[in-house]
């Protein structure tokens, strides 16, 4: 199978400006969870959607934001950049169930942001 | 709330020699453990990880690790570490109930000097 997928691998952008980060998961799984990775606050927890649905989510403003389609692909938006959000963002696909047992989460190679 | 700590930022180690990597949970529910790799500009891998059953896990590339529920401690091993294990190494946490979420530590700097 092929693994996660994440487009575009590197972005530049400027302060003020939006951008839409994709993931696409490994095939079956219904479960995408969004993190970020910065220096100073390391590996931190966003969002995570399971059938185009908002399951759980992370303490980040509301300028962070995602949604998932029928085929279970992700992306994630944010809007009025700032410098600190210059960041690692990685996508993990899982097979994902109802119940709130354990699914192992597949991470993919993240896509890095820097904002000007 | 779930919170990871490793206590080690930095480990320089010598080519063959064994490594220990610190890592502490703290949780008030079931919790379920993994340790990650993450190789410059990639993603991260997964080394092993603890879900139930015998508390010595043993994972890919010669590492393990030991679960010790009183001293709620999941550290890192191997014996013998080679150049190629220089990476950095990411405990997380994972607690069954609604917050369906992995919790990472802050990281380790491996280096295996030659």
């Amino acid at each position: 199978k092929a693994g996660v997928t994440q487009t575009p691998r590197y972005l530049i952008k400027t302060r003020g400006q939006q951008v839409t980060l994709s993931c696409s998961p490994i095939s079956g799984h219904r479960s995408v969870s969004w993190y970020q990775q910065t220096p100073g606050q390391g590996l931190q927890f966003l969002f995570e959607y399971f059938s185009e649905t908002q399951r759980n989510k992370g303490n980040f403003p509301g300028r962070f934001s995602g949604r998932q389609f029928s085929n279970s692909r992700s992306e994630m938006n944010v809007s009025t950049l700032e410098l600190g959000d210059s960041a690692l963002y990685l996508c993990a696909s899982s097979p994902g169930t109802s119940g709130s047992g354990y699914n192992e989460q597949f991470f993919g190679p993240g896509t890095r942001l820097t904002v000007l | 709330a779930q919170s990871v700590t490793q206590l080690d930022s930095q480990v320089p180690v010598f080519e063959e020699a064994p490594v220990e990597l610190r890592c502490n949970y703290s949780s008030s529910v079931s919790v379920y453990l993994f340790w990650y790799v993450q190789y410059p500009n990639q993603g991260l891998q997964l080394l092993l990880k603890y879900l139930s059953g015998s508390t010595l896990v043993k994972g890919i590339n010669g590492f393990e690790a030991e679960f010790n529920k009183s001293q709620t401690s999941f550290h890192l091993r191997k014996p013998s570490v080679h150049i190629s294990d220089t990476a950095e190494y990411f405990c997380a946490a994972y607690s069954s109930g609604s917050a369906r979420q992995l919790t990472f530590g802050s990281g380790t700097q491996l280096t295996v000097l030659p």
